[in-house]
């Protein structure tokens, strides 16, 4: 059981936007403004998109955006892509003795 | 850019120990986080255990007493050493660098499939 909960699976047409939520406690996403997410397609290792709630690595599309309310993130993909069907995860940090915990991922499914 | 090659055994025995290593190259291991996680066939990510390259570790702590994690500044590489595996640790086990303080893993290696026959 992963410490943050996102939906198993989100889908939408091209060019569509979707939402994929990422919801924690006061521990960990409430407590810092350490959030990432992380794009995995199959047989592949996952790479980083977001990290520190908002911010985009260079070379990442402007289509995806983020951010934090309370205990919960989001991730928002604008103008979806087939490019885009993928699993999304996203990450915490927890304290320093939990440095890290994972949502357990959302499939992303363009239609 | 920076390259992490993860690199192991491939099968394990239940009860015996892995050995991992990931080199490090076009990159410093100093002012780093270096961090080793898993994803079961199938499943979600894990964080397994963080070193700093001053040796300083950090473990998941329903792990921790049987990780073992160690950095080579010389050779830029990090190890780690799991003992008693067992099936349930089947698994592609991944390096990944962190900047320090700031937690989030911009770079990855391509990951190391470990398997445990039952």
């Amino acid at each position: 059981q992963s410490a943050l909960t996102q939906a198993a699976s989100v889908s939408g047409s091209p060019g569509q936007s979707i939402t994929i939520s990422c919801t924690g406690s006061s521990s960990d996403i409430g407590n810092y403004n350490l959030v990432s997410w992380y794009q995995q397609h199959p047989g592949k290792a996952p790479k980083l998109i977001i990290f520190e709630v908002t911010k985009r690595p260079s070379g990442v599309s402007q289509r995806f955006s983020a951010s934090k309310s309370g205990n919960t993130a989001s991730l928002k993909i604008s103008g979806l892509r087939s490019e885009d069907e993928a699993d999304y995860y996203c990450c915490s940090h927890a304290g320093m003795k939990t440095p890290w915990v994972f949502g357990g991922g959302t499939r992303v499914t363009v239609l | 850019q920076v390259q992490l090659q993860e690199s192991g055994p491939g099968p394990v025995k239940p009860s015996e120990t892995l050995s991992l290593t990931c080199t490090v190259s076009n990159g410093p291991i100093r002012h780093y986080l270096w961090a080793w996680l898993r994803q079961p066939p199938g499943k979600g990510l894990e964080w397994l255990g963080s070193i700093y390259h001053n040796g300083t570790t950090t473990h998941n702590p329903s792990l921790k007493s049987r990780l073992t994690m160690s950095v080579d500044t010389s050779n830029n590489q990090v190890s780690l050493k799991m003992s008693s595996m067992r099936p349930a640790d089947t698994a592609v086990y991944y390096c990944a660098r962190s900047p320090f303080f700031d937690y989030y893993f911009d770079y990855w290696g391509r990951g190391t499939l470990v398997t445990v026959p039952s």
